[in-house]
């Protein structure tokens, strides 16, 4: 069984570039959630995919986007970077919404120059 | 709006001691609180997931406990190992969904 993976584990953009990170859940899980991590922070939820709808949202902006495919794939979209989206984005993933446990992957190191 | 603090914010230990880690939240209206470690610059890993009908649950030298009605839970370390060195983050759960509010973690090292 294959846990969540997710890439790519490192990347450097530009100010006001788009950036698109992936993430495999792990088998058998439909709902996976996306977080942001600041250096020194505890994880912030930016959003959750449940059969490829997205029914929830943190407090980030309109720019912060996603998507999820048929086999529960997924990804975040970033568009027109800041300088403050530099950060670890972490992918979870779960067997069920609300109650079950949730499985983190590895993370993507996103800087913004 | 739910807050979880964690207390404290690091910690330093010598190799074999017991020690404990707090957590506080501010609503008490949740489903379920989980602890993770993680290690620096690594994604999470998940330690132990309590429900809010449980009070307590163990793995192996780990054993956290909940305390719903007061907002707590303590995360119990037996016999700490320099490999227990890492950042420990309890995050709780509340209303339907995945979303998990975290605290800001506590960082342990356990010297030899």
């Amino acid at each position: 069984e294959t846990g969540v993976t997710q890439s790519p584990t490192h990347l450097i953009k530009t100010r006001g570039q788009q950036v698109t990170l992936r993430c495999s859940s792990q088998s058998g899980h439909n709902t996976v959630s996306w977080y942001q991590q600041a250096l020194g922070q505890g994880p912030q939820f930016i959003f959750q995919y449940y059969r490829e709808e997205e029914n929830g949202r943190g407090n980030f902006p309109p720019r912060f986007s996603g998507l999820q495919f048929p086999n529960y794939s997924s990804e975040l979209n970033v568009n027109a970077l800041e300088l403050d989206d530099s950060a670890l984005y972490l992918c979870a993933s779960s067997l069920e919404q609300g109650h079950g446990e949730l499985f983190f992957g590895e993370g993507s190191r996103l800087t913004v120059l | 709006k739910q807050e979880v603090t964690q207390i404290p914010a690091a910690l330093s230990v010598p190799e074999g001691e017991n020690l404990v880690l707090n957590c506080s939240f501010t609503d008490s209206a949740i489903y379920n609180l989980q602890w993770f470690r993680q290690d620096p610059g690594k994604g999470l890993t998940s330690l132990l997931l309590i429900q809010s009908s449980q009070r307590e649950q163990t793995s192996g030298r780990l054993n956290a406990s909940l305390d719903k009605s007061s907002g707590r839970s303590t995360l119990y370390i037996a016999a700490s190992q320099p490999g227990d060195s890492a950042t420990y983050l309890c995050a709780v759960r509340h209303g339907g969904g995945n979303k998990l509010t975290f605290g800001t973690g506590t960082q342990l090292k356990v010297e030899l």
